[in-house]
């Protein structure tokens, strides 16, 4: 079965760096997403993304993230300037349609920790 | 403010028997109410799908409910194995495509 994967697993970066996390789509999907986990927290919205732009955002996703489909299967978020408080799981995921019903397919995750 | 609460926050079954989890929200507009299973360390898995017109969804072992009046849910599980043993995870949605709010999510341990 087709999956969504995401790399690296564990992406360890110093404070005030750039990080760019990577996800590749299942492959017919056209809908992309991102996620963040807080340890011990809730999982949290962060971007939608379709047709080469971003159809919805959250608060959260603020001037210093960014998204990228540089390539006809990747899919990247881009942190800048990295805080303390930006340490979290990163998870992508993807849909074959944008209509309600459509299953989201989610990958592992990337987890980031800020030094 | 968007909201969804989980309960019971944990829960602890003999394999075999059966338990329901519980999903209030308070999430407006109102597009789509998915559960997830969530095993440790991986992604969540989409379980089921409800939009507005939808007040029962199965697969499997698993039936989900909706009440779009009261705004709740609530996941079944039947017949537990020790595979179910997870964290199960209740997300509102106010579009198709985005603006997600997920629950705490409920931990579920099946014992032998």
């Amino acid at each position: 079965e087709p999956e969504v994967t995401q790399t690296p697993s564990h992406q360890v970066t110093q404070m005030g760096q750039e990080v760019i996390l990577r996800c590749v789509p299942i492959s017919n999907h056209l809908y992309f997403y991102w996620y963040r986990q807080i340890l011990g927290q809730k999982v949290e919205f962060l971007v939608s993304f379709y047709n080469n732009e971003i159809s919805e955002k959250s608060e959260i996703f603020d001037d210093q993230f960014s998204v990228e489909r540089p390539d006809g299967s990747n899919f990247t978020l881009k942190i800048r300037s990295t805080k303390l408080e930006d340490s979290a799981m990163y998870f992508c995921a993807s849909s074959e349609k944008g209509y309600s019903n459509q299953p989201q397919h989610f990958g592992d995750g990337t987890r980031l920790s800020i030094l | 403010k968007n909201q969804v609460e989980q309960s019971p926050q944990s829960l602890i079954i003999l394999e075999g028997k059966n338990c329901t989890l519980q999903c209030n929200y308070t999430v407006s507009p109102f597009s789509n109410l998915r559960w997830y299973k969530q095993d440790t360390g991986r992604g969540p898995v989409s379980l089921t799908i409800m939009t507005f017109s939808e007040n029962t969804k199965s697969n499997g072992r698993y039936t989900a409910t909706l009440d779009a009046d009261t705004k709740q849910s609530s996941l079944h599980i039947t017949a537990s194995q020790l595979s179910d043993s997870a964290s199960y995870i209740c997300v509102v949605s106010a579009s198709p495509t985005g603006k997600s709010t997920f629950g705490d999510g409920t931990t579920l341990t099946v014992k032998p």
